[in-house]
């Protein structure tokens, strides 16, 4: 079966470190970029940056330049979203995607979500 | 950044009937727009890309059309897992990819 799956929720305070991940399975892994999309409670979807796999060349949304760190392992067919310092404004569920086609920028499987809570 | 906006923010039908969700670029996009389907409690769902391309496993009743900077997801008859929260995303520019913030259809 052709999924991603993501490691569970959780829950850190303010100032924290964080690392989530992202495991594809069923397909060839490196040949897709893999995005992260993030969703705030109550609200729509944003995407943080893409990673591909096979170099982990990364480009990330301008907006979360800074903010986010994303990587890969391309031996373990995993991808990463990594925060050194979290903030309560973090608080928000976290998916993993991938993009079909590179040349375009649309996700069309997606993993169930991680959802992150900081709160002292 | 193009802002996508969509309407209505809620949208009440009975099942049976037909939606029509409406989404707007403020600025050209050519076809480059895809809608995602999110049900509560899940993962989005990819349901049209290239503005009117069904996804693999779509059913046909949702269709799409459009170019430029307007667009239209239709539901020709609503099933009751239809219900849900449904996005638009334009993708003109690689790495400039922007969502709107949804319409709610939920059960009149």
């Amino acid at each position: 079966e052709v999924q991603l799956v993501q490691s569970g929720a959780e829950v850190k305070k303010p100032g924290e470190s964080l690392k989530i991940s992202c495991k594809g399975s069923g397909y060839t892994f490196t040949n897709y970029w893999i995005g992260w999309v993030r969703q705030m409670p109550g609200k729509g979807l944003e995407w943080l940056g893409i990673i591909y796999p096979r170099d982990s060349d990364t480009r990330y949304n301008p907006s979360f330049q800074g903010q986010v760190t994303i990587s890969a392992d391309r031996f373990i067919n995993t991808a990463y979203l990594q925060w050194n310092s979290l903030k309560s404004s973090d608080t928000a569920i976290y998916y993993c995607a991938r993009l079909l086609v590179v040349a375009a920028g649309f996700f069309d499987l997606w993993g169930r979500g991680t959802q992150v809570t900081v709160a002292s | 950044e193009i802002v996508m906006t969509q309407s209505p923010a809620t949208l009440s039908v009975s099942p049976g009937e037909r939606a029509t969700l409406s989404c707007r670029a403020s600025q050209t996009i050519g076809n480059n727009l895809a809608w995602y389907q999110q049900i509560p409690g899940q993962a989005p769902r990819l349901l049209i890309s290239g503005a009117s391309t069904r996804a693999t496993g779509i059913p046909t009743r949702f269709s799409g059309s459009g170019s430029g900077t307007e667009f239209t997801l239709t539901i020709s008859s609503l099933q009751s897992e239809d219900f849900a929260l449904y996005y638009c995303q334009q993708y003109n520019n690689w790495l400039t990819w922007t969502f709107g913030q949804g319409t709610k259809v939920e059960i009149k």
